[in-house]
């Protein structure tokens, strides 16, 4: 079954707002995490990833959370633009290579 | 430099007939994956592959599916006597090593089984 999920499958934010995309995880085991996003006809694109001995990571308007407390994963996004509407999914890596992937969040940026 | 490429972007077939899905990889990429996307799903595993060897197909259905990457020339995703439950995005990816590393990956093939 699945090991990755997100909370909310449609995110609606105002254009100049901050977005927070949420993924819980259940395997103890994943010890790498991305974050990619899609635009419709497109495949996947890497936006950030992060390793499991970090919490925080930070890239160009976007910052990773990872707790791995409670096996939560969070995508954050700056002064949200119209060009951030896409699906976004997080990804996880357990022992081996296999991406595992959640269903994804579908954001759409409000003008 | 040219990103991963995939093709045909579309593919349409009738029920028993055969798909070929071709990737080739970023230059300087010798690892291939191949995932399959139903709509308003996460992409699914199938196969992954270095050159001439299939490393693991653990998600790839036994029957009817198959791929290889062979020495020369692009990675071949097949899929033979196709059913209507085969509709779906094919996404290659592809890896200058194995591991965690970046996948990159290409803009899929959208097989629609008639």
């Amino acid at each position: 079954g699945e090991s990755v999920g997100l909370h909310l499958p449609t995110l609606s934010v105002q254009e100049g707002d901050n977005s927070i995309i949420n993924c819980a995880y259940s395997n103890s085991a994943s010890d790498y995490f991305i974050w990619y996003k899609q635009e419709s006809g497109k495949g996947p694109q890497f936006i950030i990833d992060i390793r499991s001995n970090m919490d925080k990571r930070q890239g160009q308007r976007v910052t990773v959370l990872l707790n791995k407390t409670v096996k939560h994963l969070s995508l954050q996004i700056a002064a949200t633009q119209p060009g951030d509407s896409a699906v976004y999914f997080c990804a996880e890596i357990a022992n081996d290579y296999k991406l595992s992937f959640g269903a994804g969040t579908t954001v759409t940026v409000r003008a | 430099n040219a990103g991963v490429m995939q093709n045909p972007r579309h593919l349409v077939r009738r029920r028993g007939q055969e798909a070929r899905l071709r990737c080739s990889p970023m230059k300087g990429h010798s690892h291939v994956y191949w995932y399959r996307q139903l709509p308003e799903e996460g992409l699914k595993f199938m196969v992954y592959l270095q050159k001439e060897n299939i490393i693991d197909e653990s998600g790839m259905p036994k029957e009817r599916f198959s791929a290889e990457f062979p020495k020369e020339g692009p990675s071949i995703l097949r899929i033979q006597q196709v059913v209507r439950g085969d509709s779906a995005a094919y996404f290659c990816a592809s890896s200058y090593g194995q591991g965690r590393e970046k996948l990159f990956f290409g803009s899929g093939t959208q097989l629609s089984v008639l």
